[in-house]
């Protein structure tokens, strides 16, 4: 299989808090990891990728001192929304491709944020 | 401007009535059509990948094509449990060694007994 993992699965948390969320494949290695959002009847919109190693690529319109993203091992990858207001409220998804042949996203069962 | 659009948006069946989905796509650098089913309030679920026009993939009741523009999930004699959003996504080439997903907005399914 494909599993990808994330956790947590839910946090609340208080405007200005920052918040962490792990993705991790767990029965494959992953050089590149993507962060999604997604709000409500939505799709997802890629925030960034995420590559072992090296820094994360950006999509535009997305702070890279906001959202701060590591992937420091070939099985993990952190988003750390740093200083959280209500407007970051959302779903948090990862994902993690398996290979460079199929390009395949397995994506993580996501995270859902509220800021108070 | 690279665009993914699903039809219908939201599309209600009876249990067995068969029926297709529809993914229509303006993307440069064209890499591969997925498909992912998604139940409310978790991640995307992967389906099929295809490729190239022609191309074919079937799994229990879904069947998905691809033509040079768009491709079809079609569902056989759905069941209940089909019932989901199912996401349509492109993979476009963005420069060298670095390409991404491009989703649609998706359609949601509904099968009723």
């Amino acid at each position: 299989g494909a599993v990808v993992s994330q956790h947590p699965s839910w946090v609340i948390c208080k405007s200005g808090t920052s918040v962490k969320i792990e993705c991790r494949s767990l029965d494959f290695q992953a050089t590149t990891m993507f962060w999604y959002r997604q709000f409500p009847k939505q799709s997802l919109m890629l925030m960034a990728t995420s590559n072992e190693g090296s820094k994360a690529t950006y999509e535009q319109g997305v702070e890279k001192d906001k959202f701060l993203i590591n992937h420091a091992s070939l099985t993990l990858s952190t988003l750390t929304v740093t200083s959280a207001h209500p407007e970051d409220s959302s779903f948090y998804i990862c994902s993690a491709r398996r290979d460079s042949i199929t390009k395949t996203q397995y994506f993580g069962p996501g995270t859902r944020l509220l800021v108070l | 401007e690279d665009q993914v659009t699903q039809s219908p948006e939201a599309l209600r069946l009876q249990e067995g009535e068969s029926s297709s989905l529809n993914c229509s796509y303006t993307v440069s650098g064209l890499r591969g059509l997925f498909w992912y089913r998604q139940d409310p309030g978790k991640g995307p679920e992967f389906l099929f990948t295809l490729y190239s026009a022609g191309e074919e993939k079937e799994k229990e009741r879904l069947k998905a094509t691809l033509t040079k523009k768009e491709s079809f999930l079609h569902i056989t004699a759905p069941k209940p449990e089909d019932s989901a959003t199912y996401l349509c996504a492109v993979l476009r080439q963005v420069n060298t060694g670095f390409q991404k997903l491009v989703f649609g907005t998706g359609t949601r399914l509904l099968v009723s007994p």
